[in-house]
């Protein structure tokens, strides 16, 4: 089966810009989550999806940052506006079910914002 | 919230050794836990996974161990290969909540 599709993969803006990242994920997964992987560190969850429902997005920014998934299938995660400590890749998985079952990574987008 | 922490940061084996990361976490009411693999450029891909009602997992070469009473888990990893260098990441959870995960054991399989 096709994994976890993301674009584009590498975004380079100035601060105070504004920014778009898509994800399709794997057909028939009911489950969209969107993490922000700083250098270094671990993927950090900012939002959950439940088919096109919210489910966690407790460590969203929401002052700068939003996300939808209209229809239940694609997601757009947007920064606007990007501020320098943004910089990180952005990685979309998805998962049959929710959060205990096996998520599948898409490769990223890598953010550098200057 | 969980704090998951890994150790070492860092590690360097012999291609054909074996490899030993351990990860701690600090909610006792977690109770499912992964491994990811993360290649150079490529998003985290899931190893091997341990809910709390069992003590090992195993899976060929790789193989997990759960001690819920000490609040830790490790990776084994048998007979490295140069491919088994990536960097490796533990995660845990509880329920329907969200993963946290830990900041990542570089290995690194010196041929």
């Amino acid at each position: 089966e096709a994994g976890v599709a993301q674009s584009p993969r590498y975004k380079i803006i100035e601060k105070r810009q504004s920014v778009a990242f898509w994800c399709n994920p794997i057909s028939g997964h009911a489950t969209l989550y969107w993490y922000q992987q700083i250098l270094g560190q671990g993927p950090k969850l900012l939002i959950q999806f439940q088919n096109n429902g919210v489910v966690d997005d407790s460590q969203l920014p929401k002052d700068r940052f939003s996300a939808e998934r209209l229809k239940g299938v694609d997601s757009t995660l947007k920064i606007q506006p990007a501020k320098l400590e943004d910089s990180a890749v952005y990685l979309c998985a998805s998962s049959r079910r929710q959060a205990q079952n096996e998520q599948f990574f898409g490769p990223g987008t890598r953010l550098t914002v200057l | 919230g969980e704090n998951v922490e890994q150790h070492p940061s860092t590690l360097s084996v012999q291609e054909g050794d074996s490899a030993v990361i351990k990860c701690t976490y600090s909610d006792s009411a977690s109770n499912y836990f992964p491994w990811y693999k993360q290649e150079l450029g490529k998003g985290p891909q899931l190893i091997i996974d341990i809910r709390s009602n069992v003590g090992e997992k195993k899976d060929q070469r790789i193989a997990v161990t759960l001690n819920k009473t000490a609040k830790h888990f490790s990776l084994h990893i048998t007979e490295t290969q140069p491919e088994d260098s990536a960097v490796y990441f533990c995660a845990s959870g509880e329920g329907n909540n969200r993963l946290a995960f830990g900041k990542g054991n570089q290995v690194v399989v010196i041929p």
